[in-house]
């Protein structure tokens, strides 16, 4: 079973420039989530969607933050403009629906603004 | 809103003792409790879960047990080994979705 694809895996930008993260989920898996790991810290859920719908984007700054799965598999999640705080990994998770059970991590993009 | 506190944040150990990382929650309708382990660089790794109906889960040196009515959880790890040094994780769930504690930085010193 092939795993959770996250690109890129590394980024560098400056301040106030724009980036975007891409994730293809496991086959099969209708639950999709974003997180954002700050260096020393915790997963921090962004964005939760189930199938292309968002179920929980209750810490999503929506100011600069936008993500969306249009057609219920691969997701895509976008900062515009970056801020030096937004440096950080993130992380894309999967589940089989309504599980959270099967809940399997990609490696990440580690994106530095400076 | 839900929260997951875990302690240490540091823990360092000799090699061969044992290790032990608590967690609370304050979500009463989690009823799903994973551990993770993350090394440097790479995605967290689950090493054992528990689910609310048992109080106690045993795998090889690693065990969890969980206490619903305090709302609280624990990672032993017995017999400890340098490779055993990474970063763990708690999260408690329920409703789809995982809330993560923390951190541990462990270290085993050989």
């Amino acid at each position: 079973e092939a795993g959770v694809a996250q690109s890129p895996r590394y980024k560098i930008i400056e301040k106030r420039q724009s980036v975007a993260f891409w994730c293809n989920p496991i086959s099969g898996h209708a639950t999709l989530y974003w997180y954002q790991q700050i260096l020393g810290q915790g997963p921090k859920l962004l964005i939760q969607f189930q199938n292309n719908g968002v179920v929980d984007d209750s810490q999503l700054p929506k100011d600069r933050f936008s993500a969306e799965r249009l057609k219920g598999v691969d997701s895509t999640l976008k900062i515009q403009p970056a801020k030096l705080e937004d440096s950080a990994v993130y992380l894309c998770a999967s589940s089989p629906a309504g599980q959270i059970y099967g809940y399997t991590f990609g490696s990440g993009t580690r994106l530095t603004v400076v | 809103g839900e929260n997951v506190e875990q302690h240490p944040s540091t823990l360092s150990v000799q090699e061969g003792d044992s290790a032990v990382i608590k967690c609370t929650y304050s979500d009463s309708a989690s009823n799903y409790f994973p551990w993770y382990k993350q090394e440097l660089g790479k995605r967290p790794q689950l090493i054992i879960d528990i689910r609310s109906n048992v109080g106690e889960k045993k795998d090889q040196r690693i065990a969890v047990t969980l206490n619903k009515t305090a709302k609280h959880f624990s990672l032993h790890i017995t017999e400890t080994q340098p490779e055993d040094s990474a970063v763990y994780f708690c999260a408690a769930g329920g409703w789809g979705k995982l809330i993560f504690g923390q951190g541990t930085e462990l270290s085993v010193k050989p």
